[in-house]
């Protein structure tokens, strides 16, 4: 049981490159999220997906777009990245969005530096 | 929205001591509270999470934390701190469907 995995775990790309950061999650979990890790701010959520067929944004969803391939698997791609993109990337998973105690569970996370 | 704040940047203490991690909340209706803990390199950990009505909550590795609703506060506590507990710890309360995180606390226990 891996829990949450994350790839890759770091990359640097440079300005207008493009890549897909991957996640998945092997505890039959119907939610998913991406969130944006930058010192002093916290933990931002970029999109999540409450269930497999839908996505929804977040606080920061400009840049950035996302795809729930299956229960298990959920994307994040930046089309064009920028410097303004460089970060840690967490994705997450839940047994269900909007329940108030539900615990979300966290992966190790993508270091992402453009240039 | 929701929000929590942490105070704190950086706390310091010895080995042994007592160690106090402050958070307090900014919520409409029920608070529904949440602490992590996220070592150097790593993802974040579920530490603990606010059960109506239990004002006092024990987690992972002898942690607690004590809400407070006349103070909307929810500190994370333990009565003796470790070395490996040094760490960044984040307070994040639900709001809707996703987290609201605090900015974080260092921890740095000293020998």
């Amino acid at each position: 049981n891996a829990g949450v995995t994350q790839t890759p775990k770091f990359q640097v790309l440079k300005t207008g490159q493009s890549m897909t950061l991957q996640c998945a999650q092997d505890m039959n979990h119907n939610s998913m999220y991406w969130y944006r890790q930058d010192p002093g701010m916290g933990l931002r959520l970029i999109y999540y997906s409450a269930s497999e067929g839908t996505t929804d944004k977040g606080e920061v969803p400009n840049g950035y777009n996302v795809s729930r391939l299956n229960k298990r698997e959920f994307s994040l791609r930046l089309e064009s990245a920028a410097p303004s993109q460089t970060s840690v990337y967490f994705c997450a998973s839940s047994e269900l969005a909007g329940g108030p105690l539900e615990t979300q569970y966290f992966g190790p996370g993508t270091r992402l530096l453009v240039l | 929205a929701q929000s929590v704040a942490q105070p704190e940047d950086q706390v310091n203490v010895a080995e042994g001591n007592p160690l106090t991690v402050k958070c307090t909340y900014s919520v409409s209706g029920n608070p529904y509270l949440f602490w992590y803990v996220q070592y150097p390199n790593r993802g974040l950990q579920f530490l603990l999470k606010y059960i109506t009505g239990d004002n006092l909550v024990k987690g992972s590795y002898g942690f607690e934390a004590e809400f407070n609703k006349s103070q909307t506060s929810f500190h994370l506590k333990k009565p003796s701190a470790l070395v490996s507990d040094s760490a960044l710890y984040f307070c994040a309360v639900r709001d809707d469907y996703k987290l609201s995180f605090g900015a974080g606390t260092t921890v740095t226990v000293r020998a």
